[in-house]
């Protein structure tokens, strides 16, 4: 199955406010409320963010939240950081017991 | 403390077949599901496929199907991922990702450490 679809880049100065979205189809995104989100540095293994759409693990900050409308996910970071500056990942249920990765989002904090 | 800790990093050849492996610790191995990612240099993370640690069913990507193999030794904690007909496309860092959660609403709360697995003639 096809990776889901994310935006290459995107940047903003620190304070500000963030959206990285992630889109996918019927069979994924649309169907399940079963998307996480992963932050992932350079060299470093991902680190969950945001499960379940908008839900929050135990330790992670809630300047990150999540949503989801049709087939599209939706990562939000307010109040950006310099240590936000990372690659994100959405991940999602996809039928079949099986899952699929977007293809990632390069975030610069200017 | 959880721990996810994987085997060192391959060399293999063209045609050749690779195992690595995830020794859990920190918590009853049978609990919690495993799932194997991939990720090649400078490129996206890429699902492989997960077992049920407890009962050791599997389920792989079509992209992998009948290439990859996961299979787990509950004695030892730890769990195998086998990936044979290696190509240059294989060059990747492979990771295992315990799966927190109740089927199918699982995330990735801990990751190994990668292993790098470089195909080459």
């Amino acid at each position: 199955q096809s990776a889901l679809t994310q935006p290459a880049s995107v940047s903003g100065s620190p304070g500000q406010s963030i959206t990285i979205s992630c889109t996918g189809t019927s069979s994924d995104v649309g169907s399940y409320n079963l998307v996480s989100w992963y932050q992932q540095h350079p060299g470093k293994a991902p680190k969950v963010l945001i499960y379940e759409v908008s839900k929050w693990p135990s330790g992670v900050s809630n300047r990150f939240s999540g949503s989801k409308s049709g087939n599209t996910a939706s990562l939000t970071i307010s109040g950006l950081q310099a240590e936000d500056e990372a690659d994100y990942y959405c991940c999602s249920y996809a039928d079949s017991s099986t899952w699929v990765f977007g293809g990632g989002t390069k975030l610069t904090v200017l | 403390q959880v721990q996810l800790v994987q085997s060192g990093a391959e060399v293999k050849k063209p045609g050749a077949s690779v195992k690595v492996s995830c020794k859990a610790s920190g918590y009853t191995f049978t609990t919690y599901s495993m799932h194997w990612v991939r990720q090649a240099p400078g490129q996206r993370l890429e699902w492989m496929g997960w077992m049920n640690t407890a009962n050791g069913n599997t389920k792989y990507s079509q992209r992998f199907q009948g290439r990859v193999t996961i299979t787990r030794d509950t004695s030892a904690s730890t769990a195998y991922m086998e990936l044979s007909s290696l190509t240059s496309e294989d060059t990747a860092v492979y990771y295992c990702a315990r799966a927190r959660g109740i089927w199918p609403s699982y995330y990735f709360d801990y990751w190994g450490q990668g292993t790098l697995v470089t195909v080459s003639s």
